[in-house]
């Protein structure tokens, strides 16, 4: 089993429209939760971090889930711009504290 | 936001040559770089950590002697693949953590061997 799992997609939807991610993760001593986005061919950028108590930026809402072992993100309102791959990553702890990704999700908004 | 760049961008080279990939934090010094490779339509892969100073630790799978890291300054980290060939193709990303924790991501650099 993946470390970090996510639907691949992709999802199509219409401007206007409300999506959600969802992505689980196999170490339950996982420690901190985050959503990327990725454009084609860039580096990924930190959309924002996960926390227990669920937190929103604007269009976007983050919740996690301990007991289960998901992350979400939903996505109100979409924008042609919003179209990219979303990454969920996982840190594990330890001193290095590396992010371990999951494989995205491809997200086109249309017109 | 703090910024980290990498040299060079793009990277074409023949079968049997090895290619150096710098990483460097611009405005941070960076304890611990990570370098990623990712493949076409898939997730960013960790290969290895680094610490400055010190020898990096690399993920299982990933050939140590293949993939040379080098993290000799708080503001830079090399990645040396040698003798590459096509399999080794790919688009790989560095991440640079300064000291509060965040980690930034270089723009990564193309790789295309022929």
């Amino acid at each position: 089993r993946k470390e970090v799992e996510q639907d691949p997609g992709p999802f199509n939807v219409p401007e206007g429209a409300t999506v959600a991610f969802n992505c689980t993760y196999s170490n339950s001593a996982s420690q901190s939760f985050f959503w990327y986005r990725q454009d084609c061919r860039k580096e990924p950028k930190l959309l924002m971090s996960v926390y227990s108590s669920g937190n929103e930026d604007g269009r976007f809402t983050a919740q996690l889930n301990r007991a289960s072992q998901y992350i979400s993100l939903l996505i109100r309102d979409s924008k042609l711009s919003d179209s990219a791959t979303y990454l969920c990553a996982v840190n594990k702890g330890g001193s290095a504290r590396q992010l371990t990704f999951g494989s995205g999700t491809q997200l086109t908004v249309l017109p | 936001g703090a910024v980290v760049s990498q040299h060079p961008s793009w990277v074409i080279c023949k079968s049997g040559t090895s290619v150096k990939i710098e990483c460097r934090s611009l405005d941070f010094q960076a304890t611990t770089m990570f370098w990623y490779r990712q493949f076409p339509k898939q997730s960013l892969m960790l290969m290895a950590t680094s610490n400055e100073g010190s020898k990096a630790t690399y993920e299982q799978g990933v050939e140590k002697d293949k993939f040379l890291i080098n993290h000799a300054s708080l503001t830079l980290s090399t990645l040396t693949v040698t003798s590459a060939h096509p399999e080794d193709s790919s688009f790989y990303i560095c991440s640079a953590r300064e000291l509060a924790g965040t980690k930034y991501f270089g723009p990564g650099t193309r790789l295309l061997v022929l």
